[in-house]
């Protein structure tokens, strides 16, 4: 079983909708990233989060630490949102971290 | 304000030689991690290095595999006798701090041959 789990796999939606992925992990963290990796491979970090809720334009992301799950919500989704979307963890019992197998994202004009 | 710089982009290597990628943090970040992302696969963590310090290599493989972050100069990860199942992206992220935001470099790509 991997420490971080993402839901869905593979998400397609029709652009303007609002659209939620899911993080579920298993370990005690310090942090949690929200990560985006786009066709070309590059990699940016979307947001850090230790507790409660972050927006940053069109991006909200949330997390529980009681029921150590996040979410990341895209609202008014464009087809330049279509990306892979990268959940992982910094453990708080090591100094490492783990990464979910990433969601990937197509959003259809 | 440079990014995270990783160089070479691409590398080409023959089984048996040595791959050194390198990796130069933002500027004012003492905090470095390596990644590696095999073919259709996720990223997973190799190792977090601080100036001249590893801090957790527990994601790197025991042998051939080995990283450093000298006190001057790019943080350097070196792969010996390279075999096919190495080739993959690997990836440099720096953060200011242990638990802060992390800026990422455009990667690696290593093929063997």
């Amino acid at each position: 079983k991997n420490e971080v789990e993402q839901s869905p796999q593979n998400l397609t939606a029709q652009e303007g909708e609002f659209i939620t992925i899911n993080c579920s992990y298993s370990v005690g963290i310090s942090a949690l990233h929200w990560l985006q990796q786009h066709p070309g491979g590059g990699i940016v970090s979307l947001f850090m989060l230790s507790s409660g809720k972050k927006k940053h334009g069109r991006l909200i992301a949330t997390i529980n630490i009681q029921e150590k799950h996040s979410s990341l919500h895209i609202t008014a989704s464009h087809p330049r949102d279509s990306a892979v979307y990268i959940c992982a963890v910094f453990s708080n019992t090591g100094n490492q971290f783990y990464f979910g197998t990433g969601t990937s994202l197509t959003v259809i004009p | 304000n440079a990014g995270v710089m990783q160089n070479p982009r691409h590398l080409v290597r023959r089984r048996g030689q040595e791959a050194r990628l390198r990796c130069s943090p933002m500027k004012g970040h003492s905090h470095v991690y390596w990644y590696r992302q095999l073919p259709e696969e996720g990223l997973k963590f190799m190792v977090y290095l601080q100036k001249e310090n590893i801090i957790d290599e527990s994601g790197m493989p025991k042998e051939r595999f080995s990283a450093e972050f000298p006190k001057e100069g790019p943080s350097i990860l070196r792969i010996q006798q390279v075999v096919r199942g190495d080739s993959a992206a690997y990836f440099c992220a720096s953060s200011r701090g242990g638990n802060e935001k992390l800026f990422f470099g455009s990667g690696t790509q290593l093929s063997v041959l």
